[in-house]
This record gives structure tokens, sequence and C-alpha cells, in this order.
């Protein structure tokens, strides 16, 4: 398994507070990316990063933000969580982000639930 | 824009018994299509992909896909399921060096 641990892996939170995950990875991969997951939905990219403080916005951007200070890590922050950011979060590596000859390598998730 | 559609979200089917996971994209140029699985509790694992020359690709677990050009499709198929093979499915697909789109996912439940 690619090395990427994920923190939390739960969270229960209520609406309005500050929250960070976090993603880290022992791989040295270039790009790193956060998606969750919701039911009818399947997989959706929230943001990624294609380099220590190279980011850029996924399609479900909005109340989230990233950073990537250093190559293992790559943080996520919902400003102010609502209901609506309640999900399972994956973070993925990659080593060259081109899916040709790099697949993604996903973590484990983050279940989080805002009440 | 490129999409991805998977008809069914939830195929049961009792062990031993064939089974196929339907997925159709939408693209104008060339893509790379993707097979990830996703077992409980667990992130998304890369099952098997099509990137060019044979149209036919397999899994080391015995899964095997389609690439149909003509009906934009990427099926995915196993003679016998077994128990062990319960998991979500995602059909995924990129164009070049694009990001991936993901489909919505199969949930695959093999009863004894």
């Amino acid at each position: 398994d690619a090395g990427i641990t994920q923190s939390p892996r739960h969270k229960v939170t209520e609406t309005g507070t500050p929250v960070t995950l976090r993603c880290h990875q022992t791989e040295n991969h270039r790009y790193m990316y956060w998606y969750r997951q919701d039911p009818g939905h399947g997989l959706r990219l929230i943001h990624y990063s294609y380099g220590v403080k190279d980011t850029d916005k996924g399609e479900v951007s909005d109340g989230y933000s990233v950073s990537r200070s250093k190559t293992e890590d790559f943080l996520l922050t919902l400003e102010s969580a609502t209901s609506s950011q309640t999900s399972v979060y994956f973070c993925a590596i990659s080593e060259t982000g081109n899916s040709y000859n790099s697949p993604l390598h996903f973590g484990n998730g983050t279940r989080l639930t805002v009440t | 824009a490129q999409s991805v559609t998977q008809l069914d979200s939830q195929v049961p089917v009792f062990e031993e018994a064939p089974v196929e996971l339907r997925c159709n994209y939408s693209s104008s140029v060339s893509v790379y299509l993707f097979w990830y699985v996703q077992y409980p509790n667990q992130g998304l694992q890369l099952l098997l992909k099509y990137l060019s020359g044979s149209t036919l690709v397999e899994s080391i677990n015995g899964f095997e896909a389609e690439f149909n050009k003509s009906q934009t499709s990427f099926h995915l198929r196993k003679p016998s399921v077994h128990i062990s093979d319960t998991a979500e499915y995602f059909c995924a697909v990129s164009e070049g060096t694009d990001k991936l789109i993901f489909g919505t996912g199969t949930r695959l439940q093999v009863f004894p």
C-alpha cells in the first residue's frame, strides 16, 4: 500500500467551526488531491496540489482551502463548517499527475460529520 | 466535457454467478479508462485500466473490462464472483493528461 495517512479518521464538529484535515505521504509524490465522497455523487475533486505551495481548485472548492508547505503534507481546511460538508474525505497522491503512467493512490479517508 | 455514467447503483448477485457492471462515458477525444474498487472502510484501489492497444484488459483477481469505442463503454465483468468481491466499484475517465472524472459508483453485493 502507498504510504498515505489521513488524520483524523473520524471527526464530529459543529456548524460554523473551522476544521482542518491532514494528509501525510511518505512516497515523495509531487501531486496530491483532496476528494469528497457522497452517495449518488461518487468522488468529486475539491482541490489539488502539483508541488509545494502550488495548488489549484477542483470542481467543488467553495468553502474549502488548502495548503502545502512541505512535499509530504497537504492540509484541507473548512473555514466555517456547514452541514452540507458532512462527507467522507479522501486524499490521493500521484507521482506525475498524468493518469497514463501514474495512477492515483488513495488514503483510507476521514469521515466528517457537521452537526 | 467528459463525464462518466454508471447506471446501476447496486448490483446484488449470488456467489459463483457472473456479473457485469456497466460504465459509459462521454468524450470527443481519446480517453484513458479505469476501474477502481473500494472495500468497506478503505480508500479506492486501482483494479484495471485501458490506455491503448488491446481493448480487453484484465485484473489479477479475475475481473476484465472491454473498451468499446463505438458504444463509448467500458463494462466490467467477472464470470464467477466470490463473497470477497463485495465492494463498491468506480469507473473513471481522463482525457490525455487531464484529471480523472469518476462515476457515481456501483455497489456489488455478493450473497452466499
